[in-house]
């Protein structure tokens, strides 16, 4: 079944820098890849996915890559504003069911300096 | 529109004695998702349903987790005897159908002591 790797497992910043979390898959059928914000106390929430037909996404000052290739996935946090401060999962589907089954990566913990 | 509604949030519970979550997700949501999260780690996916039917059940723990969604909106999920390993975040989730975006409900914080 599909493994997802994360890293760095925790993310120090200073306001306004950028933050960069990898992320890398095993199943080379994946092709849904999206990305959970989850504060402290709270669900994780969605905040932008990529799927296999494109390279890159933008949605204002966050942006995922994808390489199939190598099997890697990357968000990049721009201007990082002490709100950002959070746990990021990535996740892939497994392609294997014929639903969107995601699994989550281990997690990353940013947090954002003022 | 209301969210993803989970109770109780919190819970302590000795070994032994069981416990049950609820979770009503948002109106109109055809599928929904059980997900336990041990500290430190992601989500892990544990039941899922379309309606009042069962998708996937393959990481639920039979022997001791249950799960039911009577009337295709609200569940539970009850576990009985629990184990000290059970102590996790029991995240609900919904969406509107198989393959849409999940939105998550807060989660329910179980202790076992």
């Amino acid at each position: 079944g599909e493994n997802v790797e994360q890293h760095p497992s925790t993310l120090s910043v200073q306001e306004g820098d950028s933050a960069v979390i990898k992320c890398t898959y095993s199943d080379s059928a994946s092709n849904y890849f999206p990305w959970y914000k989850q504060e402290l106390g709270k669900g994780p929430q969605l905040i932008i996915d990529i799927r296999s037909n494109v390279g890159e996404k933008k949605d204002q000052r966050i942006a995922v890559t994808l390489n199939k290739t190598a099997k890697h996935f990357s968000l990049h946090i721009t201007e990082t504003q002490p709100e950002d401060s959070a746990v990021y999962f990535c996740a892939a589907n497994s392609p294997e069911t014929s639903y969107d089954k995601v699994i989550f990566g281990p997690g990353t913990s940013l947090s954002v300096i003022p | 529109e209301a969210g993803v509604a989970q109770s109780p949030r919190y819970k302590i519970i000795e070994k032994r004695q069981s416990v049950a979550f609820w979770c009503n997700p948002i109106s109109g949501h055809a599928t929904l998702y059980w997900y336990q999260q041990i500290l430190g780690q992601g989500p892990k996916l544990l039941i899922q349903f379309q309606n009042n039917g069962v998708v996937d059940d393959s990481q639920l723990p039979k022997d001791r987790f249950s799960a039911e969604r009577l009337k295709g909106v609200d569940s539970t999920l009850k576990i009985q005897p629990a184990k000290l390993e059970d102590s996790a975040v029991y995240l609900c989730a919904s969406s509107l159908t198989l393959n849409y975006e999940q939105y998550f409900g807060p989660g329910t914080r179980l202790t076992v002591t």
